[in-house]
């Protein structure tokens, strides 16, 4: 058990909708990171928040979002969802800002119908 | 750009030795990392070197050659647990490098046979 909770751990939904994924860092860390694994793309970075405050942002597509609250949980938005964004979603989070190691949540596995 | 290369994978016999092989390509290097992920699991931090040479931790241990771009795994006593995909994975320094955005290579399935 890393420490890091993802909510849900399922989510079945159907093309053009919105969901939310949740996610709450380890005790302390003030980072945390969202990675998308598909089975053709591999574990691939979408956007970094450090404290609060986005940090990095990877290949996110911009019906994708994300933010960081105050009491550090995070929360990744997919809206006008497609077939192509089935995947797990994992969460990661990290003491600091460059998380060399990165402790992550068991993910969310959405698939979209 | 960023790359990283390793093989698809591999297959061993218990209580054999394994090497899994990174090759990188990156603008800026700090270290190169190792996670292990079960199917269906989380990806699980297994060692991170900054520094050339070898890295023990108990039955793991990694190596690096920052000349060569090259680190690999290495896995002894293998155990049927140790089944598993690994990932080894550099941090992205382009922009600030003041980031934990970590780019993956597509991962080593490691299949240990009895």
């Amino acid at each position: 058990d890393s420490g890091v909770t993802q909510t849900p751990k399922h989510l079945i939904t159907a093309t053009g909708q919105r969901v939310t994924l949740r996610c709450s860092p380890r005790s302390g860390d003030l980072s945390v990171y969202w990675y998308q694994q598909s089975l053709d793309q591999g574990l691939q970075f979408l956007i970094q928040y450090y404290n609060g405050e986005e940090r990095a942002k990877g290949n996110i597509l911009e019906r994708f979002s994300a933010q960081q609250f105050p009491d550090l949980h995070s929360e990744l938005n997919l809206s006008s969802l497609e077939l192509g964004d089935s995947a797990l979603y994992f969460c990661a989070s990290s003491p600091r800002g460059q998380g060399n190691e990165q402790f992550f949540g068991p993910g969310t596995r959405l698939t979209v119908l | 750009g960023q790359s990283l290369e390793q093989p698809s994978e591999v297959t061993a016999v218990e209580g054999a030795i394994v090497q899994i092989n990174c090759t990188y390509q990156t603008s800026g290097f700090y270290g190169l990392s190792w996670y292990q992920q079960h199917d269906g699991g989380a990806p699980t931090f297994l060692s991170y070197n900054a520094l050339d040479g070898l890295e023990e931790t108990g039955r793991f241990s990694s190596f690096l050659s920052r000349s060569d771009s090259y680190g690999y795994l290495l896995l002894q006593e293998l155990q049927m647990k140790d089944s598993a995909s690994y990932f080894c994975a550099v941090r992205d320094l382009r922009g600030s490098g003041n980031t934990g955005k970590l780019i993956f290579g597509q991962g080593t399935t490691l299949q240990v046979k009895p």
